[in-house]
């Protein structure tokens, strides 16, 4: 595709519910990232992949948080039982691998949990 | 772990005045990114430093590495109304697998 497509682009859900986010990368890039942006906030790093692996996990907040990356391509970050401080706009972004590539950002989805 | 500190946080110009916004690291890093987020938007890739001492220039935005590897400022010379947004650097560090983002400069430039 043209560029990294999320979806959906905006998510309201019960406190409590799971929800699943996705992300499609430009075809081609073998790293994607998953980040979270606070309202008026800076980004704050969740997880990095490298083709289907996760060499870095660090930034996810807890473990209702989860992702995955198959066929080295669409993610998936999933967030079991949300909470309220779960609101944010969720960024994903992939380069053309590790290293000092540029990083092209989606549009992001925007969860609200209610 | 790495930190990336990034002042102001806010900054308001009249249109025509000059504008920077400057970028430290807790340590040394490979290379410094900088993005640009208009409001409403996502972050979209500016430019790349990875040399000590490096000046890149782009149009009326100016962006510097400092020669220990350690901070960068971004320049933008008459600032006009579609400068507006928030601009970000992101610091990759030697070995590391990711960027670390910058809390950001939020731009308001008064017409």
């Amino acid at each position: 595709g043209a560029g990294v497509s999320q979806s959906p682009s905006n998510k309201v859900t019960e406190k409590g519910k799971d929800v699943e986010l996705r992300c499609d990368p430009i075809s081609g890039h073998t790293a994607l990232y998953w980040y979270r942006q606070s309202l008026g906030q800076g980004l704050e790093f969740l997880i990095y992949f490298q083709g289907n692996s996760a060499p870095d996990k660090s930034g996810l907040p807890s473990d209702r948080f989860s992702a995955e990356r198959t066929g080295g391509s669409v993610s998936t970050l999933t967030i079991q039982r949300t909470q309220q401080e779960d609101s944010a706009v969720y960024l994903c972004a992939s380069s053309f691998g590790r290293g000092p590539y540029e990083q092209y950002f989606g549009p992001g989805t925007r969860l609200t949990v209610t | 772990g790495q930190q990336v500190m990034q002042i102001p946080q806010y900054q308001h110009v009249q249109e025509g005045e000059d504008f920077t916004t400057y970028c430290n690291s807790s340590t040394t890093l490979s290379n410094i990114q900088w993005y640009k987020q208009r409001p409403g938007g996502h972050p979209v890739f500016l430019i790349q430093l990875v040399k000590s001492g490096e000046v890149k220039k782009q149009k009326r935005l100016t962006f510097q590495f400092g020669e220990a590897k350690k901070n960068s400022s971004l320049h933008i010379t008459a600032t006009q109304t579609t400068d507006v947004g928030t601009y970000f650097c992101a610091g990759e560090g030697a070995g590391s697998y990711q960027l670390t983002f910058g809390k950001g400069t939020k731009l308001s430039v008064i017409p």
